[in-house]
């Protein structure tokens, strides 16, 4: 299996709290990725990033920012959630030309 | 106009069916990949394409690049492979479609 964890794996906060997760990788992989699922909207890009401290948006960036300090690290930061940002998110990894590695999600409730 | 349009969004199947998921991207990609979903559970990678067709057991993955079209299919379809299948476009970044879920029936 490919070496890509999240944590938390589940996470209960409320309104206006920040939540950080966290991507970790041990497969040296230049891209990486944050998701979100949700029903009826399938898996839907937040971040990316293409190399330590190079990040761009996804379609669903609002409210949202990303951190990459470190190849294997990830973060993904809502700095006051909120109830829409209640979902499924999931953390992947890839190289160019290579298959991608998902993470095991990370399910966020904000209340 | 999403950039990865995946076609049927539901499909049911009694087992031993042969299964088609239709996936049509909008501009030029360097890869196509297709995934797999369990219930509850993690998303694993099926197949990575750039041209022509791959194989893994009862599963085989098709691509056109110059129809921008890709297809999965699943011969002798079985209960286990009730799932949601998602196809996906890399170019600079991973665009996914909406999935098709399947479901095969006994």
């Amino acid at each position: 299996d490919a070496g890509i964890t999240q944590s938390p794996r589940h996470k209960v906060t409320e309104t206006g709290t920040p939540v950080t997760l966290r991507c970790h990788q041990t497969e040296n992989h230049r891209y990486m990725y944050w998701y979100r699922q949700d029903p009826g909207h399938g898996l839907r890009l937040i971040h990316y990033s293409y190399g330590v401290k190079d990040t761009d948006k996804g379609e669903v960036s609002d409210g949202y920012s990303v951190s990459r300090s470190k190849t294997e690290d990830f973060l993904l930061t809502l700095e006051s959630a909120t109830s829409s940002q209640t979902s499924v998110y999931f953390c992947a990894i890839s190289e160019r030309g290579e298959e991608a590695f998902f993470g095991q999600g990370t399910r966020l409730t904000v209340v | 106009k999403n950039e990865v349009e995946q076609s049927p969004q539901n499909l049911t199947a009694q087992e031993g069916e042969f299964i088609t998921i239709n996936c049509s991207y909008s501009v030029g990609i360097s890869a196509l990949h297709w995934l797999q979903q369990h219930p509850g559970g993690g998303i694993v990678s099926l197949f990575m394409l750039s041209s022509g067709k791959k194989k893994h057991g009862r599963l085989i993955a098709t691509i056109n690049i110059q129809e921008k079209h890709s297809s999965l299919h699943i011969t002798a379809s079985h209960p286990r492979d009730s799932a949601v299948y998602i196809c996906a476009k890399s170019t600079d970044k991973l665009i996914f479609g909406t999935g098709t879920r399947l479901q095969v029936f006994p």
